[in-house]
């Protein structure tokens, strides 16, 4: 079974440019799951998808962060315009259990905006 | 208030040796406990979970929740250097699907 993929694996912008991240999940997960760790920082929840709707968005840190599954496959989250707060590491996991059990997470993403 | 601490500084035990790391939550109501161990540049990878008070065993690991204390806590036993990682303790903290992530212990195996 592949696991889940993001890519691409590291991005270097500039500040104001904007960034496209996407995730893989497991085939038949219907639970994806966006999560940050900014350096120093615990990780944190983004957002929670159940097929292609938005189950919970309450982690996402202002309208500049967008997040879509369209079709329920792949997800992707975009960054419009970035910031130098913005960097860190971008992790998806998905699940088919819920209440927090069975997540397998990708190997992330590590975004650098500068 | 974090939801998740995890307090203690990166923890240095020789081989053979039993690690232990600790969590505590601030929401009375979680009902999942999960530890995560992840090692540099990797994904985190659920080693144990926990729902019920008192001790889980699996392997060398061994997890204990205490919902009265609101602690739970992970030991490794017989540490290899195959388990110097971080360790990160989440909490399933609302009852939704979201987990609540302490900031990670490290944990190094001097062999």
């Amino acid at each position: 079974e592949a696991g889940v993929t993001q890519f691409p694996s590291h991005s270097v912008i500039e500040k104001g440019q904007t960034v496209t991240l996407r995730c893989d999940p497991i085939s038949g997960h219907d639970n994806l799951y966006w999560y940050r760790r900014v350096m120093g920082k615990e990780i944190k929840f983004l957002l929670h998808f159940v097929k292609e709707s938005k189950q919970d968005e309450s982690g996402m840190p202002n309208n500049r962060f967008l997040a879509e599954r369209t079709g329920g496959t792949y997800s992707t989250l975009k960054v419009q315009p970035a910031e130098l707060e913005d960097s860190g590491v971008y992790f998806c996991a998905s699940s088919q259990a819920t209440g927090g059990y069975g997540y397998t997470f990708g190997s992330g993403t590590r975004l650098t905006v500068v | 208030q974090k939801e998740v601490e995890q307090n203690s500084g990166p923890l240095s035990v020789p081989e053979g040796a039993i690690a232990s790391l600790n969590c505590t939550y601030s929401d009375r109501g979680s009902q999942s406990f999960f530890w995560y161990r992840q090692y540099s540049g990797k994904s985190p990878e659920l080693i144990m979970f926990i729902y019920s008070n008192g001790d889980k065993e699996d392997g060398r690991f061994t997890a204990q929740l205490n919902k009265a204390s609101q602690y739970v806590s992970l030991l490794i036993r017989d540490s290899q250097p195959s388990d110097s990682a971080t360790y990160l303790c989440a909490v399933n903290a609302d009852g939704n699907n979201r987990l609540a992530f302490g900031k990670g212990n490290q944990v190094v195996v001097i062999p």
